[in-house]
């Protein structure tokens, strides 16, 4: 298994609040991306990062923010969680683009009550 | 604007038979493809791909058929086990970080 942790695993949180979601490799892989799964919608791409300080916006990008200041941490930031941003939130890493795949974590439950 | 269709929620099928799971895709420039397994509380775990230059990839008992011109791939399980009733989610790439995903196909394999 790619070495991928995610945390927290679960969290529950007010509207309104932020949220930090921590995603930590140690595969040293250059591409880190941020998807949440809701169903009927599979997998949405939220943001990605091709290098240390280098990110870019994914199809449902709206409310979230991340940041990538070390190789092996990619954070995704809610800055004011709203309950539409309820779903579950996975990691991924690629060493490459293209024709290479994707390897995930384990996903993050988030619920914005 | 789901890029990537599977149009069957759900598949059940009995041990030993063969599991055929459909995606239909609408970008024309997707030129990769691949097929992820995911298992409750876990994250996806990667399957099976197949690059536009072919029409086939075979690994094991899964096999991935690619009909480019029907924008149209398969997924073939053979013979379905126990162990394979999971999500199944069918992802297409245009060569670049880019990856869409359609909704998943639940697996669900009758011993």
């Amino acid at each position: 298994d790619a070495g991928i942790t995610q945390s927290p695993r679960h969290k529950v949180t007010e509207t309104g609040t932020p949220v930090t979601l921590r995603c930590h490799q140690t595969e040293n892989h250059r591409y880190m991306y941020w998807y949440r799964q809701d169903p009927g919608h599979g997998l949405r791409l939220i943001h990605y990062s091709y290098g240390v300080k280098d990110t870019d916006k994914g199809e449902v990008s709206d409310g979230y923010s991340v940041s990538r200041s070390k190789t092996e941490d990619f954070l995704l930031t809610l800055e004011s969680a709203t309950s539409s941003q309820t779903s579950v939130y996975f990691c991924a890493i690629s060493v490459g683009v293209g024709d290479t795949e994707a390897f995930f974590g384990q996903g993050t439950r988030l619920t914005v009550v | 604007d789901q890029q990537v269709k599977q149009n069957s929620p759900s598949l059940s099928v009995q041990e030993g038979r063969i599991s055929i799971l459909n995606c239909d895709y609408t970008n024309s420039m997707f030129d990769y493809f691949l097929w992820y397994k995911k298992y409750p509380a876990e994250g996806p775990t990667f399957l099976i791909s197949i690059s536009s230059i072919k029409d086939k990839n075979e690994d094991g008992r899964f096999t991935v058929f690619l009909n480019k011109s029907a924008k149209h791939l398969s997924l073939h399980i053979v013979p379905s086990q126990p162990g394979d009733s999971a999500v199944y989610f069918c992802a297409a790439s245009p060569n670049d970080y880019k990856l869409s995903f359609g909704a998943g196909t639940t697996v669900t394999v009758r011993a």
